[in-house]
């Protein structure tokens, strides 16, 4: 069965503090993953998508890494901003199949 | 440039009664749609999807249903509305052969 676990559920910390959120998955065979932020009450909004030959990809102050061999990604979140507090979603898709497998999200709270 | 739309924004419904939302994209033709739903605090559940006018498949076995009458055009719909069904309802679209997905800006149902 396809699966996405995400950690940590949520996090809270210092404005300007870095930060990494875990995806670990299980869907086979790997198309790609994206990490997606969704602010509450609002749509979820991309951030990076990697293929399996992409093991880094950087949006601004979001980086992403993946490791194809042992099935895990990272989000990593530089000099946080309040504006970073949100729900950060990793997604997967496999090769054969237009469906994605969704993980439940990493709630992340900037505070002053 | 490619954007969708969803109505009502919120919504509070009796149990019991009708439901209708719709969801629109204008830019871009034979778009694949889908329709989530988020309880709160949870992660996003894939409810139905759609390749083509009048081709919908169901995710979930529940009371809503769904429905493509144009290219680029998807209803959500129920008969009777649950208290379960309460929640946030999001409509994406993916072009043809990717895998990206773009999200609406999200419909609260509140069913009392």
């Amino acid at each position: 069965k396809n699966q996405v676990e995400q950690s940590p559920q949520s996090l809270i910390i210092l404005e300007g503090k870095n930060c990494t959120l875990q995806c670990n998955y299980t869907v086979s065979p790997f198309s790609n993953l994206r990490w997606y932020k969704q602010d509450t009450g609002r749509g979820p909004v991309s951030l990076t998508i990697m293929t399996f030959s992409e093991n880094t990809k950087s949006n601004g102050r979001y980086t992403a890494t993946l490791d194809a061999d042992t099935k895990q990604s990272s989000l990593h979140i530089t000099a946080s901003q309040l504006s970073d507090s949100a729900s950060y979603i990793c997604v997967v898709s496999a090769t054969n199949a237009g469906k994605s497998t969704f993980g439940d999200g990493t709630t992340l709270t900037v505070k002053p | 440039s490619q954007t969708i739309h969803q109505w009502p924004a919120t919504l509070v419904q009796p149990v019991g009664s009708p439901l209708s939302l719709e969801c629109t994209v204008e830019g871009t033709s034979n778009p694949n749609l889908y329709w989530y739903r988020q309880a709160a605090g949870r992660g996003l559940q894939l409810l139905f999807y759609s390749v083509g006018i009048g081709q919908i498949s169901s995710e979930v076995p529940q009371n809503l249903s769904a429905s493509r009458p144009q290219d680029r055009q998807f209803i959500l719909s129920s008969k009777k509305l649950l208290l379960s069904d309460s929640g946030f309802y999001l409509c994406a679209w993916s072009r043809t052969s990717g895998y990206e997905q773009y999200f609406g800006p999200g419909t609260r149902l509140t069913v009392t």
